[in-house]
């Protein structure tokens, strides 16, 4: 079945530094990918909708500046948080769709959960 | 807009107890799509089941059954005999055949079943 990894699992920075989380489907390819974010004990919230070569498409109230996303090939999409702060500190999950239709299944990836001191 | 609730944060089972979660949406999209996804603790999201709105039999796989309601705007997942391993965080999610294909998420329930 469809795989889809996420790297790193767990990441932990200083305030003020950036940190990339990296989301690969293994053995497909994925024209759109969607990272979400999750607060302990709460509901997913998307941030953002990543299309391959082209820019990303933010939900309202996300800062495009502060969580840069990257689509750079059909397998790969970046989420980078840049100068990081303790309330960016939240569990980070993606996750990738084959082909264009909604219908189809989103495969998550296993999450990577940031912790800024 | 679409909207997803599942009214029930938590619940706490015995093992062998059948649990139902509760799953209400609402769209305005005629076509559409229901899932259920399992959070185990480790984080990940495990797909469970997909079911397309012209679709409302209702499916049974293992343990796992589901009852779509249309009528009621329902989409509810019960678990018979449960088991510890059954102890995670679902959610009820849904997502239009329209433009712009966004997966929205209930709050999800917590299910804790002791042994």
């Amino acid at each position: 079945g469809a795989v889809v990894s996420q790297h790193p699992s767990w990441v932990i920075c200083k305030s003020g530094t950036s940190v990339k989380i990296e989301c690969r489907s293994l053995d497909f390819q994925a024209t759109t990918m969607f990272w979400y974010r999750q607060f302990p004990k709460q509901s997913l919230m998307l941030m953002a909708t990543s299309n391959e070569g082209s820019k990303a498409t933010y939900e309202q109230g996300v800062e495009k500046d502060k969580f840069l996303i990257n689509h750079a090939s059909l397998t790969l999409s970046t989420l980078t948080v840049t100068s990081a702060h303790p309330e960016d500190s939240s569990f980070y999950i993606c996750s990738a769709r084959q082909g264009s239709s909604g219908a189809n299944v989103l495969t998550f990836g296993a999450g990577s959960r940031l912790t800024v001191l | 807009a679409q909207k997803v609730t599942q009214a029930q944060t938590e619940i706490s089972v015995v093992e062998k107890e059948d649990v139902t979660l509760d799953c209400v949406y609402e769209t305005r999209d005629t076509t559409y799509y229901l899932f259920w996804y399992k959070q185990p603790p480790s984080g990940e999201l495990v797909f469970l089941i997909r079911r397309n709105s012209f679709d409302e039999q209702n499916e049974i796989s293992g343990r796992y059954s589901w009852n779509f309601q249309k009528s009621t705007s329902s989409f509810n997942f019960t678990i018979t005999a449960s088991q510890v391993v059954d102890s995670a965080v679902y959610f009820c999610a849904l997502i239009p055949i329209a433009a712009g294909n966004k997966l929205t998420f209930g709050g999800g329930t917590r299910v804790l079943v002791k042994p």
